[in-house]
């Protein structure tokens, strides 16, 4: 089945520590994203790549890396430098970035101890 | 002011009601609309997906885009139980690169009592 996988689910953080979050896609899709899900707050966008090899920051990158090595993987790293990091990520991907139909992956909550 | 503002709930209706659900923005030049659903702790799944103004119909549920009132609506008819989930609408310019800026509404909290 074509989809979004997201790994891991759940992940415990100390202060002070990188941590990766997985991103993979089997839609064949160019463009992927990211975004951070807050209480009572709309999706934000950390990053976004349109193409391998190519990625844009998006409104909330301070604290954030990624890369785009592979169309099919956009893994993000929340840096130590995040102020607040403990939420809810979510990896999306879409056929291009002129359309508004994006395909999420489930989610991984980060929680910062 | 946020650009997209939307009412979180919780809303509680009983099985078989009409739900109404609303989202108001201040940017005129948005020209697509959407409506996600999102159960408890999953991603987004598109439910809607319209092009400027009018009505656009899927079996129980029917988006409305009024841009004359920067307003949109989702309606679910005879509602079960698995509508049950959070609703975020979400809207974009269109164009080259736009969905990059697509802005999300902070989403409604649904719930339908059997």
């Amino acid at each position: 089945d074509g989809g979004i996988t997201q790994s891991p689910k759940y992940l415990f953080r100390k202060e002070g520590q990188n941590v990766t979050l997985s991103c993979e896609q089997n839609l064949n899709h160019d463009a992927m994203y990211w975004y951070r899900q807050d209480p009572g707050q709309g999706l934000r966008l950390i990053y976004y790549s349109q193409i391998v090899n190519d990625f844009q920051k998006g409104d909330i990158a301070e604290g954030y890396s990624v890369s785009r090595e592979k169309k099919e993987s956009f893994p993000l790293t929340v840096t130590s430098a995040q102020k607040n990091p403990t939420a809810f990520y979510l990896c999306a991907s879409s056929f291009d970035t002129n359309t508004g139909e994006l395909f999420f992956g489930e989610g991984s909550r980060l929680t910062v101890l | 002011q946020k650009e997209v503002e939307q009412d979180p709930g919780p809303l509680s209706v009983p099985e078989g009601a009409i739900v109404s659900l609303n989202c108001t923005y201040s940017n005129s030049a948005f020209q697509y609309f959407m409506w996600y659903r999102q159960y408890s702790r999953k991603g987004p799944e598109l439910l809607m997906y319209t092009y400027s103004s009018g009505n656009k119909e899927d079996g129980r549920f029917t988006a409305q885009v009024d841009k004359s009132s920067k307003y949109i609506s989702l309606f679910i008819r005879d509602s079960q139980p698995s509508d049950s989930a959070t609703y975020l609408c979400a809207m974009f310019l269109g164009g080259y690169s736009s969905a990059s800026k697509i802005i999300f509404g902070s989403g409604t909290r649904l719930s339908i009592r059997p």
